[in-house]
């Protein structure tokens, strides 16, 4: 079975700091590992992804995160954001192919972006 | 051109009716998802095709039915629709080993 928890349903930062969006997960499975972004209004966007080879991943739009089995998370990171970073941000988990790709969401981390 | 689309993007009407949701990719994929989003942005997985056939069925009322005519399309037809059914409907759509979805713009359904 697998899950994903993200810490904090809503954070806020200031234009230019540092942002750190926490996600965890449990998986029976080595994982897969998604960041998406939702925009106002638009569909899903994908950030950055894990499947094997190198923990830290980077992204679009200067952010990157980690794969740290050992403490079974997955955080995002970007050094100093940007106005344009407002938005609900989705970490999710897939793992096998027997579960069709099944993909299992968190509960979402909005993004509030302060000048 | 777009990946992944959805017709229409808003759909309103009234309880009791019968709606019908359109979905294409046009990424060669083949497999393809229907999503909900609650008010509260929690992303449900309703279904799940590959090849025209359901892999995931997710616990669902039956008044929903999903439809695959060939690999890039899959429309979901809601039944007696309830003020429960408002939501957000994503499409998303892979290729089997992938990994990787890519989702539809969302159709935001409001149930009157």
């Amino acid at each position: 079975a697998q899950s994903v928890t993200q810490l904090g349903s809503h954070v806020s930062v200031s234009e230019g700091a540092l942002v750190l969006l926490r996600c965890n997960y449990s998986s029976s499975v080595p994982p897969y590992l998604f960041w998406y972004v939702q925009y106002p209004n638009q569909g899903l966007q994908l950030l950055l992804k894990y499947t094997t080879g190198a923990t830290l991943v980077k992204g679009i739009n200067g952010f990157e995160a980690e794969f740290k089995k050992s403490e079974t998370s997955f955080h995002l990171t970007k050094p100093s954001a940007h106005m344009s970073d407002a938005a609900e941000y989705f970490c999710a988990v897939s793992g096998a192919a027997n579960t069709g790709n099944q993909f299992y969401f968190g509960t979402g981390t909005s993004l509030t972006v302060i000048p | 051109d777009t990946a992944v689309s959805q017709t229409p993007k808003y759909l309103v009407t009234q309880m009791g009716n019968d709606k019908s949701i359109k979905c294409e990719q046009n990424l060669g994929h083949d497999t393809m998802y229907w999503y909900k989003q609650d008010s509260k942005k929690f992303l449900k997985i309703m279904f799940s095709y590959n090849n025209k056939e359901l892999i995931i069925n997710e616990t669902v009322p039956n008044r929903f039915s999903p439809k695959s005519p060939d690999k890039a399309h899959l429309n979901l037809h809601i039944n007696s629709l309830e003020l429960g059914d408002s939501a957000v409907y994503f499409c998303a759509s892979t290729l089997a080993g992938s990994y990787e979805q890519y989702f539809g713009p969302g159709t935001r359904l409001t149930v009157t």
